[in-house]
């Protein structure tokens, strides 16, 4: 079982739609999560960080379940800028062990239409 | 602020030649981190350094060795290159939780 995963896509939406995505995680003791953006042939952005009461930023809500391991991101009103692959990150290190490392899963591909 | 910067942007290499790849951050990060990106595989670590002065292995570091020159800078050199190392070499920095990225190496062995 990979440590991190998430449906690949691609999502294709028209403009306007709500669309989620989910990612499901392995590590029970991992502590930090986040989901970046990555732009065709650029680098992986950090988009938010997710906590456990779940959080928004504009159109974006992210919420954590973890009794599930599971963790997913909300896009609201899409726009075609919004087209990106989305990396659902988690760190699964805690404590004095804990070296910074992430573990990314392989993206989830969105494709805004007109 | 730059954040953190890569050189060079683009790179082509005949098998068996080798070759540095710089990484500097200017965000005060104590950790450093060298990812190597292919279709279908995402982000796998290489090295990572926690804080100057100490390096580690993380899950591909066949054919790689890394410096952590001084707390802004790691660089990651190929000694030998190999057909398999073409891909995408992203470095990141971390000061607590979330990592920057800089914007890529994109090397190609021949």
């Amino acid at each position: 079982r990979k440590e991190v995963e998430q449906d690949p896509g691609p999502f294709n939406v028209p403009e306007g739609a709500t669309v989620a995505f989910n990612c499901t995680y392995s590590n029970s003791a991992s502590q930090s999560f986040f989901w970046y953006r990555q732009d065709c042939r650029k680098e992986p952005k950090l988009l938010m960080s997710v906590y456990s009461s779940g959080n928004e930023d504009g159109r974006f809500t992210a919420q954590l379940n973890r009794a599930s391991q599971y963790i997913s991101l909300l896009i609201r009103d899409s726009k075609l800028s919004d087209s990106a692959t989305y990396l659902c990150v988690v760190n699964p290190e805690y404590g004095s062990s804990n070296t910074g490392k992430l573990i990314f899963g392989q993206g989830t591909t969105l494709q805004v239409k007109p | 602020n730059a954040g953190v910067t890569q050189t060079p942007k683009f790179q082509v290499l005949k098998t068996g030649q080798s070759m540095t790849l710089q990484c500097a951050q200017d965000m005060n990060h104590n950790s450093m981190y060298w990812y190597r990106q292919d279709p279908g595989m995402g982000l796998r670590l290489i090295y990572y350094s926690a804080s100057e002065g100490t390096t580690d292995k993380g899950e591909v570091p066949n054919g790689y060795n890394v410096s952590r020159l001084n707390k802004r800078e790691f660089s990651l050199r190929l000694e030998s290159a190999a057909p398999s190392q073409t891909s995408v070499y992203f470095c990141a920095s971390s000061g607590r939780a979330e990592q920057y990225f800089g914007p890529g190496t994109r090397l190609t062995v021949t």
